[in-house]
């Protein structure tokens, strides 16, 4: 079964920097899109960024580009997100997800981003 | 951008019914379309990948159809843990969007 754990969400002032991490149990990480996807809060779900299996493309929706990075390191098994410039919209829970065959099927629990001064 | 627009927004459905859920797109996906359940408290499941494809565990009772631009998620014989937001996904080009979701409750 895979597990994906998700890390780093905490309160952080407007304008301010931060990091996501998202660990994943499997040996398939290396071979696998990853996705990140978030939900406001009371709020639907929506897609923030996919990375390609090494690393080499990556997607973003238009409401973060320029302020997010999506990356990851196959040698950890771990994805990361850095999120810069962060506005109270952004206040999100953000979960990362594995793509298999082009769908986000494996979905971690989540980790919660509020962003407040 | 392609737009999902699912309807209705709430469904209140007795236990044993039948519930369709509908999920409309702007432009065509042609069959790039998936179904996720999400639970209070907790991350989205999928259910239904590429418009009629059954997710590994889940129960025949949940069953997709649609191409193109009209979508349907078909749960037949509802039971109680049904209960829960239903969200439609379209993969067919950038950027991935969802729909803004369908509340099922059962009665």
């Amino acid at each position: 079964e895979v597990q994906l754990l998700e890390s780093g969400g905490t309160l952080v002032h407007p304008g301010g920097s931060l990091r996501l991490s998202c660990e994943v149990s499997t040996f398939t990480f290396n071979n696998s899109a990853m996705t990140w996807v978030r939900q406001g809060p009371g709020k639907g779900l929506e897609w923030v960024s996919t990375i390609g299996s090494n690393g080499g493309k990556t997607y973003y929706a238009d409401s973060v580009k320029g302020r997010f990075t999506t990356t990851r390191d196959n040698s950890k098994n771990t994805l990361y997100l850095q999120m810069s410039s962060l506005r109270a919209d952004d206040t999100a829970i953000y979960y990362c997800a594995q793509r298999v065959l082009g769908v986000e099927r494996d979905w971690g629990q989540g980790t919660l981003v509020t962003v407040a001064s | 951008e392609i737009v999902l627009t699912q309807s209705p927004g709430t469904l209140s459905v007795s236990p044993g019914e039948r519930a369709a859920l509908s999920c409309r797109a702007s432009q065509t996906v042609i069959n790039f379309l998936s179904w996720y359940q999400q639970k209070p408290g907790q991350a989205p499941r999928l259910l239904i990948y590429d418009a009629s494809n059954r997710a590994t565990g889940i129960p025949a009772r949940f069953s997709g159809s649609g191409s193109g631009t009209d979508f349907t998620l078909t749960i037949s014989s509802l039971e109680p843990e049904d209960s829960a937001v239903y969200y439609c996904q379209q993969r067919s080009s950038w950027p991935i969007t969802f729909g803004q979701g369908t509340r099922l409750e059962i009665k």
